[in-house]
């Protein structure tokens, strides 16, 4: 199937390091995106990894890709309470070649409290 | 540079109306894709247009749903009639060039039908 799944919901508590998971489907997916959704806002890429890559770090955001697994994960350091937002997972559809046709998982509403 | 621009931000119909929801993408930015987004469903990716042409609409739901690139620079939404479980928050993205990943997103339309 086209399913990129996470789990819903996430609570930690501010100045602690959140992760959210995700599996996707296609192991030929080029690139592989963490999208950030505010309250009543549209989604804002975040980060982004190529698949020949393990590991991206980008200031407290931390993305690791196995792709044995097909998971990737989306680490915050020192979660702060404007983290709080819906984070998405997403991959290219299979077999959209260079379209770039993205699929995005459910999302996980990352709860942070003070 | 101005974002991706949808209107209207909030529309309230009744079920057998029309709904005309607009978009205009990022000036240069040559795909167009719009997305409905529903607490059961998620985000799902209904159409996408490359230099204003339809390249896939399998997302689409239904015959009642048709959407429309007359130019670069504006897309519209439609459905004809509406009914309640079209409510939803449609958004609008854009990109420059087929793969490079950032897909741009409005605000969204939310769309409640009753």
């Amino acid at each position: 199937g086209e399913d990129v799944e996470q789990s819903l919901f996430l609570s930690v508590r501010e100045g602690d390091s959140s992760v959210i998971n995700c599996t996707y489907t296609d192991s030929s997916s080029t690139y592989l995106y963490w999208y950030k959704q505010e309250p009543g806002a549209g989604l804002q890429l975040l980060t982004y990894i190529f698949s020949n890559m393990d590991m991206k770090q980008d200031q407290r955001l931390t993305v690791l890709l196995n792709k044995k697994d097909k998971h990737l994960s989306l680490r915050i350091a020192d979660t702060q309470t404007g983290d709080s937002a819906i984070y998405f997972c997403a991959e290219t559809l299979p077999g959209s070649g260079n379209t770039g046709k993205l699929i995005f998982g459910q999302g996980t509403t990352l709860q942070v409290k003070p | 540079d101005a974002g991706v621009i949808q209107s209207p931000r909030h529309e309230v119909t009744e079920m057998g109306q029309e709904v005309t929801l607009r978009c205009k993408p990022i000036s240069g930015h040559d795909y167009l894709f719009w997305y409905r987004q529903t607490m059961m469903r998620g985000l799902e990716l209904l159409i996408y247009f490359n230099n204003n042409v339809p390249i896939d609409d399998s997302g689409m739901p239904e015959d009642r749903f048709s959407a429309k690139m007359p130019n670069a620079s504006f897309s519209t939404l439609k459905i004809q009639p509406s009914e309640p479980r079209d409510s939803a928050v449609y958004f609008c993205a854009s990109r420059k060039g087929p793969n490079t990943g950032e897909l741009f997103f409005g605000e969204g339309s939310r769309l409640t039908v009753l």
